[in-house]
């Protein structure tokens, strides 16, 4: 299985950061790496796909950038309502895998 | 746009069989691929499988030996069975429409916690 890493587990910022989690695939998987949004107690929102394509609707302030086996997903300037969770996953092989996660918290 | 709601028993005993139903409205389920993923408490997201509204099925290999997904057309459902569940296996479990031609997964139902207990 191709093993998705990211960092860091949790990241305290404030309204107007500009921030960057990282993902990390245990084997190369070209672009094929989603990133999703995840609030409590909800489902997760495709954000990105094709490790750079912004999904329909989605603010552009949120960036995916990367190939190989590294990856990044920016928000230029954090808002109030992009505090959660936030995913990788890759869609290379056939498990089809997730990151742990990365919490972003309110500084 | 399409909305997605699982259904199901919520307290399932150890070693028993979980089923799940996930009903599709706002759309129809033909022509797309439909998919099933979990979040145990507290913790990330796991692809349990897919199928397509022809009947064809993918499963994650972790899991291939005790899953079963099927598709009902004339209902507008799709269904998960996993057979001898543990513990282990208590989780948020999500429907969920697969993009197609690409393996990610575009809406999400609510998701319905399934907790494995005697």
């Amino acid at each position: 299985d191709i093993q998705m890493t990211q960092s860091p587990s949790t990241l305290s910022a404030s309204v107007g950061d500009r921030v960057t989690i990282t993902c990390r695939a245990s084997e190369s998987i070209s672009s094929w790496l989603a990133w999703y949004q995840q609030k409590p107690e909800k489902a997760p929102k495709l954000l990105i796909y094709k490790a750079s394509s912004l999904e329909g609707g989605v603010p552009s302030r949120f960036s995916g950038s990367g190939s190989g086996t590294e990856f990044t997903l920016t928000i230029s300037s954090l808002q109030p309502d992009d505090f959660a969770t936030y995913y990788c996953q890759q869609y290379s092989s056939s498990s089809y895998t997730f990151g742990q996660g990365t919490k972003l918290e309110i500084k | 746009q399409v909305q997605l709601q699982e259904s199901g028993p919520g307290l399932v005993k150890p070693s028993e069989t979980l089923s799940l139903t996930c009903s599709v409205s706002g759309g129809s389920i033909s022509g797309y691929y439909w998919s099933w993923i979990r979040q145990p408490p507290g913790k990330g997201l796991e692809w349990i499988g897919y199928t397509y509204y022809s009947g064809s099925t993918n499963y994650n290999p972790s899991l291939e030996s005790r899953v079963s997904i099927s598709v009902d057309t004339s209902k507008n459902q799709f269904s998960l069975k996993l057979s001898s569940v543990t513990a282990a296996d208590t989780a948020v479990y999500y429907c969920a429409r697969r993009r197609v031609g690409v393996v990610i997964f575009e809406n999400w139902g609510q998701g319905t916690l399934v907790t494995v207990s005697s």
